[in-house]
């Protein structure tokens, strides 16, 4: 099934810096979701945005829903310890009771 | 908060074995889906239910069987495990119909097939 591109794949930062991370596909999207998953857990929904240009913000953590519908970005700022994981960004290109496409994934690992 | 529980955490099976997992979700939630997370894969869809007693394949149901009987219980069966089965296993569930589309998952059961 098609995955949404999702880029870094994995990031190495140390403590304080602020994060981007992105989500895109060839098609449109009318929801994206964002989700963090720790080590042996499962995903855990951050962010959901609904409209296009829409910014929403959890904390320090804040996610774009892409002008165009088919991107969306998350950004994390002055990270901390606790960030560590995987992020994955999920759409739904129709509404109503369609499943959702999930992207690859970004490890976020903090250099001490 | 919705509450999605898979029933064990770690499972060590032979190969062979008939196995079943176990999920629960206690939001009255139409949908519910079984996932398999490998390094480097993604989040993969087995199967997945949009209401009691229905299912549909996803894009690896070989090797894998669901059943719905109740509305909050989502089983996930292999028939017959295998080592390359070994994986990550997330049961999610949503609101279904024209509600919310966000999935909520469980804790995952990590299997191993030896």
């Amino acid at each position: 099934g098609q995955q949404l591109n999702q880029s870094p794949q994995s990031m190495f930062i140390q403590e304080g810096e602020d994060v981007s991370m992105n989500c895109t596909s060839s098609s449109i999207f009318n929801t994206w979701l964002w989700y963090k998953q720790d080590p042996g857990e499962g995903p855990v929904l951050l962010i959901a945005l609904y409209k296009a240009g829409e910014l929403t913000s959890n904390g320090r953590l804040t996610a774009q829903f892409g002008i165009t519908r088919k991107d969306s970005f998350l950004n994390i700022s002055a990270s901390i310890p606790s960030d560590v994981g995987i992020y994955f960004c999920a759409g739904q290109r129709n509404f109503g009771n369609e499943k959702l496409t999930f992207g690859t994934g970004t490890r976020l690992t903090i250099i001490p | 908060d919705v509450k999605v529980t898979q029933s064990s955490r770690y499972l060590v099976k032979r190969t062979g074995e008939k196995v079943f997992l176990e999920c629960v979700q206690d939001m009255d939630h139409e949908n519910m889906f079984w996932y398999r997370q490998d390094p480097g894969l993604g989040l993969r869809l087995i199967y997945f239910s949009y209401d009691v007693k229905m299912k549909e394949k996803g894009d690896i149901p070989e090797g894998y069987s669901v059943s719905r009987e109740k509305k909050e219980r989502f089983s996930l069966i292999l028939e017959s495990a295998s080592t390359n089965q070994t994986s990550m296993y997330l049961c999610a569930s949503s609101e279904g119909g024209t509600g919310r589309p966000e999935a909520f998952f469980g804790q995952g059961t990590r299997l191993t097939v030896v």
